[in-house]
């Protein structure tokens, strides 16, 4: 268990939907990166937050977007979904914002259908 | 960012010692290599970092010659349940975004 939490496990919505993914990290970890994994683009980094602000931005589409709260948990949101964004998404943590050891969550799996 | 080459799997028994070896041929003065492991369904689990020579935890080793081209992951007496797959990646000390390659799906048979 590495003290990061997603929510929820699996979530299965059509095409053109929106949809959000929470994730909560270790207890003192400022920093949160998501992640994607999918059979045929790999693991992917989409975007970083640093105590509430964007520090570094990846292959993230336009259609999604994510932000850091207050009390440092963080959303995914992923909107006009596509066949194509079926993928396990995963968040990380670390306590600084260039830390090598990250602490993955067990990732939320999306099936748009 | 530098690019990593990795062998796409490999196979070994229980007991024995499994190197995995990662070419990094253009890393930057800057940059740290480190090994994550992911078993499937799962997020990576961070292994091992290094910038130079060697680096040993309760893990793993991690060996990085002088011109630190290449590193080699060292897994002791694998068991079956290092059977997973293994990310070198290499980035600079001071950004926080992982960029994983392909991997290397190890397969342990006892």
């Amino acid at each position: 268990d590495s003290g990061v939490t997603q929510t929820p496990k699996h979530l299965i919505t059509a095409t053109g939907q929106r949809v959000t993914l929470r994730c909560s990290p270790r207890s003192g970890d400022l920093s949160v990166y998501w992640y994607q994994q999918s059979l045929d683009q790999g693991l992917q980094f989409l975007i970083q937050y640093y105590n509430g602000e964007e520090r570094a931005k990846g292959n993230i589409l336009e259609r999604f977007s994510a932000q850091q709260f207050p009390d440092l948990h963080s959303e995914l949101n992923l909107s006009s979904l596509e066949l194509g964004d079926s993928a396990l998404y995963f968040c990380a943590s670390s306590v600084e914002s260039a830390d090598l050891e990250q602490f993955f969550g067990p990732g939320t799996r999306l099936t748009v259908l | 960012l530098a690019k990593t080459t990795q062998p796409i799997s490999m196979d070994s028994y229980e007991g024995q010692e499994v190197n995995i070896t990662c070419s990094h041929n253009n890393i930057a003065t800057n940059d740290y290599i480190t090994w994550y492991q992911q078993f499937p369904s799962q997020g990576p689990r961070f292994i091992i970092q290094g910038y130079k020579t060697k680096v040993t935890n309760e893990v793993a080793s991690l060996f990085i010659p002088a011109d630190r081209k290449s590193s080699t992951l060292s897994l002791p007496r694998v068991s079956l349940s290092d059977t997973a797959v293994y990310y070198c990646l290499v980035r600079p000390g001071n950004t926080g975004k992982l960029i994983f390659g392909q991997g290397t799906t190890l397969q342990v048979k006892p």
